[in-house]
Order: C-alpha cells, then structure tokens, then sequence
C-alpha cells in the first residue's frame, strides 16, 4: 500500500537558519507529490506540487522541493526562514489512478526570532 | 489558487443529534470533493470521496450510514453526521478536486469545522 513518511515530527529553528524537511514515499509506479502547509487557525494551502519535468520545484514564499526518484523522497527546503513560517507542512502523494491524497504525519516547525 | 468554504466553521450539538457541514468550491466546479477528518496534532485522515450525481466513495471503516455525503451540484458538496456522539466530536476539513489545469489537477482545502458533540 501506498503511504507517505515524513521523518521530523517537531522542527525548532532560528530566524535565517536553513531548513530541510524530509518526506519519503513508498510507492513504485508514478507519483504525484505535494507539498501543504498550515498555519496556526488556518486552513491547509498549497505550497509545490511536482507532477513531471525538473525535479526541483519551486513553489511560493521561497520554498522548494527536490523530487529523487531513486531515493523515493521528495524533500522541501527553504534557504532561510522567517518566524511567520511557523507552521505545520505536510507531504502527500497522489498515484496514478486515483484521485486521493495520501497524507504524511506533517512535521511542525517553530522559528524563533 | 482555488477557494474552498466550509460552513459552519464551529459547530456544538447535543449527542444524538445530527449536524450537516457544507462544502463549497467558489470558483471552480468540482465533480470531485474529499473529505477529511483531523485529530488533535495529527494528520488528515480520508474519510471518503465525494462524487458529483453518484453515491460517495468511502474509505474503509468509516460508516457511510453515520456520515451521510450529497453532492448534488458541481459547488456544493455536504457532510451530514447523523446521532452524533461525543466521539464524533473533531476537525472535519473538506477539499475539491480542481480539474482547470489538469492532468496537473490539484485539490484545495476548506478552512475546516470543528464539531463538538455534548
């Protein structure tokens, strides 16, 4: 079955310091990933989605991903974060065929100033 | 992106009542809307997949009888969770299928409706 492991459950950070959240999937066939975000009180948005084509996506307010097929990972990355990136993200995949998202456990991060 | 409402956004009933959530999708036509449920610190779970003109799909273990979806039109998509009971009390978030840029078809989410079952 297909299923989405997102390895840091509680991401403590410092204004400017870089950031790398892990997400890996399992699933051999063709995949769909995303990449969601959700601030305190607020609903889920989208951050990057990766369908095809380069396998770094950049998406909004100066996020990426890299998807490697190899490693079944599709980790987002953030040169320097701000304190208004405190957050939870989530990691979903979507495979060929279906429509439904498949969540990770979300990872929450808390940039201090 | 897309606009997804959810109303109410907070709801408390007595257990044994019913509550009906509404899912709307405000710029774009859905034949397709999901919904989630989300625990405390957790993630979401797919509760079942909401089929415009058709009965919805759901996920297993989730009782189709107890929490009742129409999707009767392209926008509107509702939850109904009949006797309800304290254990049913959570965050239940619903999103749309948004076909416009397909096949990079992408959902957007509602902002939610906390239930509260007394």
């Amino acid at each position: 079955a297909q299923s989405v492991s997102q390895h840091n459950h509680h991401v403590i950070l410092s204004e400017a310091a870089s950031l790398e959240l892990g997400c890996n999937y399992s699933y051999g066939g063709t995949v769909n990933l995303f990449w969601y975000v959700q601030y305190p009180g607020q609903h889920l948005q989208l951050l990057l989605k990766y369908f095809s084509g380069d396998p770094l996506v950049k998406g909004i307010k100066g996020f990426e991903a890299e998807f490697i097929k190899s490693k079944f990972s599709f980790n987002l990355r953030k040169p320097s974060v701000q304190w208004s990136d405190t957050a939870e993200y989530f990691c979903a995949l979507r495979t060929g065929g279906y429509n439904k998202l498949i969540f990770g456990a979300g990872t929450r991060l808390a940039v201090h100033p | 992106g897309a606009v997804v409402s959810q109303h109410p956004s907070r709801v408390i009933c007595k257990s044994g009542t019913s509550v009906k959530i509404e899912c709307r999708s405000l710029d774009f036509q859905a034949t397709t809307m999901f919904w989630y449920r989300q625990f405390p610190k957790q993630s979401l779970m797919l509760m079942a997949t909401s089929n415009e003109g058709s009965k919805a799909t759901y996920e297993q273990g989730v009782e189709k009888d107890k929490f009742l979806i129409n999707h009767a039109s392209l926008t509107l998509s509702t939850l109904t969770v009949t006797s309800a009971h304290p254990e049913d009390s959570s965050f239940y978030i619903c999103s749309a299928r948004d076909l416009r840029y397909a096949p990079e078809e992408t959902q957007y989410f509602g902002p939610g409706t906390r239930l509260l079952v007394l």
